[in-house]
């Protein structure tokens, strides 16, 4: 079976720029979570959706960034314009109701 | 406060022996789940056990067993047979919410930082 999939792995790009991190959920499931990952805060939430609806956008750390789920097979994680501070690694997570989250392999993004 | 607390930042155990990482959560809800995910060096999440609030046995899968104490809120993680590629980071995680329903977030530990010596 298919895993979680992100793209890109490895983003590099210049502070100002868009970034755009893609997540294709496990097939069936029907929760997908965001989370980033740093030395300082560790990993935490930024958004989770419910049969591709926002339910808690509480940890989106500003208006720089938004998440869209437009279908049950599509997510997207957009920073816009990104910062230095951005630089994480970005996982994608989705689960069958309350059964444990499978993770993807992530997207280290570095924001120069 | 914190919800979930791994007080060892690093453990190192020698192959082919059991380790125990510590894992003690807070929570005021009588509904939640509690998880350890393994990281490698090669940065992916993996899903090794989970323990839910009403389950009355402690959880196992292969050589990961659960150590839940429900009453001193901990929910230890044991490796038995220690092998070289459990050198990893390991988080411990809760779910908060309605078992079985509403899905929530977890919230994670700082993490334990296991390495296994030859």
């Amino acid at each position: 079976d298919a895993g979680v999939i992100q793209s890109p792995r490895h983003e590099v790009t210049e502070m100002g720029q868009e970034v755009t991190l893609r997540c294709k959920p496990i097939s069936g499931h029907d929760y997908l979570f965001w989370y980033r990952q740093t030395m300082m805060r560790g990993l935490e939430l930024l958004i989770y959706f419910n049969n591709n609806v926002p339910i808690d956008d509480s940890g989106m750390p500003e208006d720089r960034f938004s998440a869209k789920m437009p279908n049950a097979s599509f997510s997207t994680l957009k920073i816009q314009p990104s910062e230095p501070r951005d630089s994480a690694v970005y996982f994608c997570a989705s689960s069958l109701h309350s059964q444990p989250q499978h993770f993807g392999d992530g997207t280290r993004l570095s924001i120069l | 406060a914190q919800k979930i607390t791994q007080t060892q930042p690093g453990m190192f155990v020698q192959e082919k022996e059991a380790v125990t990482l510590d894992c003690t959560y807070d929570t005021s809800d009588p509904s939640y789940g509690l998880f350890w995910y393994k990281q490698p060096s090669s940065g992916e999440m993996i899903f090794l056990i989970y323990q839910g609030s009403y389950d009355q046995q402690n959880a196992t899968e292969g050589r990961y067993s659960l150590n839940f104490q429900k009453a001193r809120k901990s929910a230890n993680l044991v490796i038995s047979a220690s092998q070289l590629g459990d050198s990893a980071m390991y988080f411990c995680a809760m779910r908060e919410g309605n078992y079985g329903g509403s899905q929530g977030n977890l919230i994670f530990g700082k993490g334990t930082k296991l390495s296994v010596k030859p």
